[in-house]
């Protein structure tokens, strides 16, 4: 049972140029989230998902599309990085009920774009 | 609109004493989910305590402890004999229907 899993670890990027992120669960989970941390602002939702098929904006969307076509992947798609964009991303899994969301966190990407 | 506000960017505590971490929400939804998590240097997230709106009893995890006074909106975490392992950023957040909201963090450190 791997929990969360992202990749990569790390990355640097060039400015202008687009990747992904990958993060998957083996825990059948439902919900599935994409944060953003940066030094002093603490975990900011980028998009989110409630099954397979949803996606729904977070607080900081500009920049970032996902797509869920499985249960278990939930892919971050940065689609022309900029510098803004250099933080840790963290991908985050939960079977919510009702407001319990107890969400378990993969260990993070550490993203540079220069 | 700021949803969760953590006053303390840094707490000092000496080992074997009880330190409390606070935290103040703002919702007008009357269903909402409180969470507190822990951040060691390593990075990884690790969930601590939760507290629905509608739970009468505050939440209670081993030496953790969540003090919800729904009136003033506080969610207050208590930790009881601190350990040095202890020492890490601490965070509470907030799920109101499928929005989940962070706040900027605690960094706890504990003294020998």
């Amino acid at each position: 049972n791997a929990g969360v899993t992202q990749t990569p670890k790390f990355q640097v990027l060039k400015t202008g140029q687009s990747m992904t992120l990958q993060c998957a669960q083996d825990m059948n989970h439902e919900y599935m989230s994409w944060y953003r941390q940066d030094p002093g602002m603490g975990l900011r939702l980028i998009h989110y998902s409630v099954g397979a098929g949803i996606t729904d904006q977070g607080e900081v969307p500009n920049g970032y599309n996902v797509s869920r076509s499985t249960t278990e992947d939930f892919p971050l798609r940065l689609l022309s990085a900029a510098p803004s964009q250099t933080s840790v991303y963290f991908c985050a899994s939960s079977q919510k009920r009702g407001t319990y969301n107890e969400q378990f966190f993969g260990p993070g990407t550490r993203l540079t774009v220069l | 609109a700021q949803k969760i506000t953590q006053t303390q960017p840094g707490m000092f505590v000496q080992e074997k004493e009880a330190v409390t971490l606070d935290c103040t929400y703002d919702t007008s939804d009357p269903s909402y989910g409180l969470f507190w998590y822990k951040q060691p240097s390593s990075g990884e997230m690790i969930f601590l305590i939760y507290q629905g709106s509608y739970d009468q009893q505050n939440a209670t995890e081993g030496r953790y402890s969540l003090n919800f006074q729904k009136a003033r909106k506080s969610a207050n975490l208590v930790i009881s004999a601190s350990q040095l392992g202890d020492s890490a950023m601490y965070f509470c957040a907030m799920d109101t229907g499928n929005q989940f909201y962070f706040g900027t963090g605690t960094s706890l450190t504990v003294i020998p």
